[in-house]
């Protein structure tokens, strides 16, 4: 199975950059996902990590450490509209996601 | 292009009852999937399909079912509706699920059952 562990809120100022760690164990690994959710809407797509190292789309970057068990997504210049929550997910070798419980990041003015 | 969509929005129902989520995906996607999601808990898996003609258990299949006659098609019924089953429904798909290939999310069900 999977556990996948990150913070459950973060609340940052407009123009700021925010950083938000997720953390893995998992029985197998084939890659992992980044998704935003706006409230009361689908997930969408940001990123997808499969080797180490960092990943960068935009204001968007986001890093992985296969042996840390470790990622991150750093949103840079911080803007009203990147208030949402945002959603870490695993995905083993049957190609099927785990997901985190999402971070709901608050931006204020 | 619709993309994904489902069907109903959202949804009251009396304990007992059956209820089947519709969920249609115009992409030719070989791979589908059914979340729901819940306060606290993040999406969980529910039934997937790799392609038309199979399906698997997630990690939450108790008390669903699904079926995959066809590539766009993934309906997910409730036999017999619980209180607990009361979620906001996702249908996802996915061009094959493996590579770099990402899930495209329907738009969601809300179900609520009394």
């Amino acid at each position: 199975g999977q556990n996948i562990d990150q913070p459950t809120e973060m609340t940052a100022t407009e123009g700021a950059i925010v950083q938000i760690n997720c953390t893995y164990q998992t029985s197998g690994f084939n890659g992992l996902f980044w998704y935003q959710q706006h409230a009361g809407e689908a997930p969408t797509f940001l990123s997808y990590n499969v080797l180490d190292g960092l990943e960068e789309k935009g204001r968007f970057s986001s890093f992985l450490s296969r042996s840390k068990g470790y990622s991150y997504l750093l949103l840079k210049e911080l803007q009203m509209k990147d208030s949402a929550s945002y959603l870490c997910a695993v995905r083993d070798n049957d190609y099927k996601l785990s997901f985190g419980a999402g971070t709901t990041v608050t931006v204020r003015a | 292009i619709a993309g994904i969509t489902q069907a109903p929005t959202s949804q009251i129902l009396a304990a007992g009852r059956r209820m089947t989520l519709r969920c249609t995906q115009d992409m030719r996607h070989n791979a589908m999937y059914w979340y729901r999601q819940d306060l606290g808990l993040g999406l969980r898996l529910i039934h997937y399909s790799n392609t038309a003609g199979t399906t698997g258990k997630g990690e939450v299949p108790d008390g669903y079912s699904v079926s995959r006659a066809n590539t766009d098609d993934f309906p997910l019924t409730l036999a017999s509706a619980v209180p607990s089953q009361t979620s906001v429904y996702f249908c996802a798909s996915s061009p094959s699920g493996s590579g770099a290939d990402t899930q495209y999310f329907g738009p969601g069900t809300r179900l609520t059952v009394l």
